[in-house]
């Protein structure tokens, strides 16, 4: 079972930061949370992972929290093009463990 | 383009037909995975291969039959599928399985008839 909780849609106008918000509250001191997404159809595209310490790259951010129960996944100009189901996952990064996917959150760019 | 490529992108079978999926990335990954899609349901691993041998077998009924003959390639063999096979399949690769992000393929779209 996934171990993330996740809203099940949202929506964001184009041009506006999208803010995916993510639940995690069992996490595992050894577990990183990650982002994929996927585009109507097609494979999910990995995003961004981060184990305590924000991340960003060319894609997005991530904040979590200091607690590490929840993280924010952020989209900083989202265009048409980010609407897709976006997915938080935690895993384990230094032994084999399986990608579980849950729902995700459907992200609606509105013009 | 992720550098996993799935063939064919759609496959119309008849519940008696055998046929293969086929998955391949050159991306010097050692670890493969089949993930299967239905409609409106999240992705439900299936296989998982490190170092082509299978470490991950999620309860999937015998009529799916899965092959890694190396790192590179993975086939799904399918025989005497039901209606209720029909899914979107996807092929991962990630170098090991312990914490690399995976990259995905575009998946073959299944209909069984």
């Amino acid at each position: 079972d996934a171990k993330t909780t996740q809203p099940p849609s949202m929506d964001c106008a184009e041009g506006r930061a999208a803010n995916l918000p993510c639940n995690h509250s069992t996490i595992s001191g050894n577990e990183y949370v990650y982002w994929y997404r996927q585009i109507h159809s097609q494979g999910p595209q990995y995003i961004i992972h981060g184990l305590k310490n924000n991340e960003t790259n060319e894609m997005a951010s991530l904040i979590i929290t200091e607690d590490r129960k929840s993280s924010t996944l952020i989209l900083p100009h989202a265009t048409l093009r980010d609407t897709a189901v976006y997915y938080c996952i935690v895993r384990v990064a230094w032994r084999d463990d399986k990608i579980i996917f849950g729902k995700g959150t459907r992200l609606h760019i509105l013009p | 383009e992720t550098g996993v490529t799935q063939t064919p992108r759609h496959l119309v079978m008849g519940m008696t037909n055998k046929k293969s999926l086929k998955c391949e990335q050159h991306l010097g990954h050692n670890a493969m995975y089949w993930y299967k899609q239905s409609a409106k349901k999240p992705l439900e691993l299936m296989f998982v291969y490190s170092l082509e041998e299978r470490v991950e077998n999620n309860s999937v009924p015998s009529r799916f039959s899965p092959e890694c003959p190396n790192s590179s390639h993975l086939f799904l063999h399918l025989h005497t599928l039901q209606p209720e096979d029909s899914a979107l399949y996807l092929c991962a690769s990630s170098y090991g399985t312990g914490g690399s992000e995976a990259f995905f393929g575009q998946g073959t779209r299944l209909t069984v008839v």
